[in-house]
């Protein structure tokens, strides 16, 4: 089956800093999604993406499909970008997640 | 307001009992899905329907049964026969292309 592997688990950055979370899959790449879930535990989609790029305000994702991979970005980041990214991709109409990356804002 | 309600927030479960948690859409989607989410853990599929009257097991099924009556129901009933249900409980919805979209969890806790 689809296995979806997230790294990096856990990361802690200063308020202002830029960060690359990576997503990688072994099989191919149908309905990716990446969502952040907030201390709530609600889980917020931020980008439909299974090709290309796209860019929403100082979040952007992109998606190289051939090599199984995608990358989000998170420019400028603060305290409320904390939580957990998850992402997603699916076959039909299973996802299978990955486990998360755990992202940390300190002031 | 368009959206997913899962209710309720919060659900205590005593042993041997059945508890039900309801999810309710009016996004008019067709695919609807229940997700288990364990501490510090990824989203784990439980069930998912594609159609009303129509629903398939995904990967940690048993304990756990659902119906799907009418479009924008689909409740999720945790058996006895759970004997760990202790999770967070998320409940999702999807139209053709399959981008989903989550409700706000229900936490259950076994007294």
């Amino acid at each position: 089956g689809i296995q979806v592997e997230q790294s990096p688990p856990d990361l802690i950055l200063q308020e202002g800093a830029n960060s690359t979370l990576r997503c990688n899959f072994s099989d191919s790449v149908n309905n990716l999604q990446w969502f952040h879930q907030n201390p709530w535990g609600q889980l917020i989609n931020l980008f439909y993406i299974p090709s290309g790029t796209k860019q929403n305000g100082r979040l952007s994702a992109t998606t190289v499909a051939t090599e199984r991979y995608s990358l989000l970005y998170i420019s400028s980041s603060q305290t409320t970008d904390s939580g957990v990214y998850f992402c997603a991709n699916s076959g039909t109409y299973k996802y299978i997640f990955g486990t998360g990356t755990r992202l940390k804002v300190l002031a | 307001d368009g959206g997913i309600t899962q209710s309720p927030k919060y659900l205590f479960r005593k042993e041997g009992q059945n508890v039900t948690l309801s999810c309710e859409q009016n996004l008019n989607h067709d695919a609807m899905y229940w997700y288990r989410q364990d501490p510090g853990q990824g989203l784990r599929l439980i069930y998912y329907s594609q159609i009303v009257n129509d629903f398939q097991k995904g990967d940690i099924a048993e304990g756990y049964s659902v119906s799907r009556e009418k479009k924008e129901s689909f409740p999720l009933t945790v058996t006895s026969a759970q004997k760990n249900p202790t999770a967070f409980y998320l409940c999702a919805s999807s139209r053709a292309k399959n981008i989903q979209y989550f409700g706000a969890g229900t936490r259950l806790s076994v007294l």
